[in-house]
């Protein structure tokens, strides 16, 4: 079973500042099929990224993912107030498909 | 505009049976797989379970497989979970997703709000 591992579990930074979140996938992940969730309380969660680094749709450019194989970074430039939620990774393409157990970026 | 609503979710003793919905509109539901995905308190997402467009193909976690079953109703562009033999580790926010193609094995582009679910006695 493939595991995926989030750094750190909580990163504290101020609004404009960058964000680097990490994913570490226990094998190599297949074809790069690695989604980035955004996720706030009492809301739905909200697709930001899948194939590693292709943004959904509407998703603002200052987001962006890149990695490939093990290794996967989710990058936030210049954090808006908005941009403070709790981020996953997801690893998809199998069954069950795993998510990391997240990371809390919150305002510094 | 894509909206996900379940609802069912409740306070339900161990040992006991609950049924969870949601209802999907803004896209075509029988083309697309489905998914229930759970947050218990304090902790991350856990996939629960997924159906293909026609209920041909259908996974489960090890966590919740023989007790929890997950079914779809075109006519009513509804998605259930049936969960049975409740136990306390069951206690979570379930959501509703939709994937992104017909086969339940892809990523999710829409979730729904969520319905807490509390398993106590």
């Amino acid at each position: 079973e493939i595991v995926l591992t989030q750094s750190p579990g909580t990163l504290s930074l101020s609004p404009g500042e960058r964000a680097t979140l990490s994913c570490r996938a226990s094998q190599s992940v297949s074809s790069n099929f690695l989604a980035w969730y955004q996720h706030k309380p009492g809301q739905a969660p909200r697709l930001l990224i899948h194939a590693a680094s292709s943004r959904a749709a509407g998703i603002p450019d200052r987001f962006s993912g890149s990695g490939s194989g093990t290794d996967f970074t989710l990058t936030i430039n210049r954090l808006e107030p908005e941009d403070f939620a709790v981020y996953y990774c997801h690893q998809y393409g199998m069954s069950p498909p795993p998510f990391g157990q997240g990371t809390n970026l919150e305002i510094k | 505009e894509v909206q996900l609503v379940e609802s069912g979710g409740g306070l339900v003793q161990p040992g006991r049976s609950l049924r969870l919905s949601c209802v999907a509109s803004g896209f075509t539901f029988d083309d697309y797989a489905m998914h229930w995905v759970r947050q218990a308190p304090g902790r991350g997402l856990e996939w629960v379970s997924g159906i293909s467009w026609n209920s041909g193909r259908i996974g489960y976690a090890d966590s919740v497989k023989g007790r929890f079953t997950i079914s779809r109703d075109s006519a009513k562009n509804s998605l259930y979970l049936q969960m049975s033999s409740l136990r306390a580790e069951d206690t979570a926010y379930y959501y509703c997703a939709k994937d992104v193609t017909y086969s339940p094995v892809n990523f999710f582009d829409w979730w729904g709000q969520g319905t807490l679910v509390t398993v106590s006695s």
